[in-house]
């Protein structure tokens, strides 16, 4: 166990709809980094938040969006589902803004859209 | 190029070392890094090295950086069947939006009995 936790597990769901994916942060850790896996894109970053704020933007579509709690859990929406976003999403977590001592990544969020 | 390169397949007999390459492209990254990641899981942490260093040491993991040849590689010795999983290197890389890490497409690294 890595210390952050996605849930859910596995997602299977319909093109066009809306889900939610949760990552709680390893503890004392104020930064979130959302990611996603694919087998024709790689590892890809999407977004960074640092203490609640917006702090990196990577190759995120408008389609999806992310916050950070008070309690530094995070949410990532994704909306209008595609059939090619279905992917792992993988979230990460580090001490502080930077990460020169590595991010630790949760075990993904695998999102089916049919 | 712009990408983290890296060999996409390797296969080796369980006890050989096995050497996984990768190119960088960001000269004045800090950090390199080398995650490993197994089925069904998310990227573990397996080593860094700072970018002054040549080569580090972690029991049967020796990591060594070319800088002049922007060339990182991870040497795992006597490899073992429980270390087939994908691995990938990291560099931390600077754009509009501040510092990123940007990862490497991954090696599969399959072990043989």
């Amino acid at each position: 166990d890595s210390g952050v936790t996605q849930t859910p597990k596995h997602l299977i769901t319909a093109t066009g709809q809306r889900v939610t994916l949760r990552c709680s942060p390893r503890s004392g850790d104020l930064s979130v980094y959302w990611y996603q896996q694919s087998l024709d894109q790689g590892l890809q970053f999407l977004i960074q938040y640092y203490n609640g704020e917006e702090r990196a933007k990577g190759n995120i579509l408008e389609r999806f969006s992310a916050q950070q709690f008070p309690d530094l859990h995070s949410e990532l929406n994704l909306s209008s589902l595609e059939l090619g976003d279905s992917a792992l999403y993988f979230c990460a977590s580090s001490v502080m803004g930077d990460f020169n001592y590595g991010y630790t990544f949760g075990s993904g969020t695998r999102l089916t859209v049919v | 190029g712009e990408d983290v390169e890296q060999s996409l397949f390797l296969s080796v007999r369980e006890g050989d070392s096995s050497v996984i390459n990768c190119t960088y492209t960001d000269s004045s990254s800090t950090y390199l890094y080398w995650y490993k990641q197994e089925p069904g899981a998310g990227l573990q942490l397996l080593t860094y090295i700072f970018s002054n260093m040549d080569m580090k040491q972690d029991q049967r993991l020796t990591v060594l950086l070319n800088k002049k040849d922007k060339h990182l590689s991870l040497r795992i010795a006597d490899t073992q069947t429980g270390d087939s999983a994908i691995y990938f290197c990291a560099e931390t890389r600077e754009d509009n939006y501040g510092q990123n890490f940007v990862f490497g497409p991954g090696t599969r690294l399959s072990v043989l009995p």
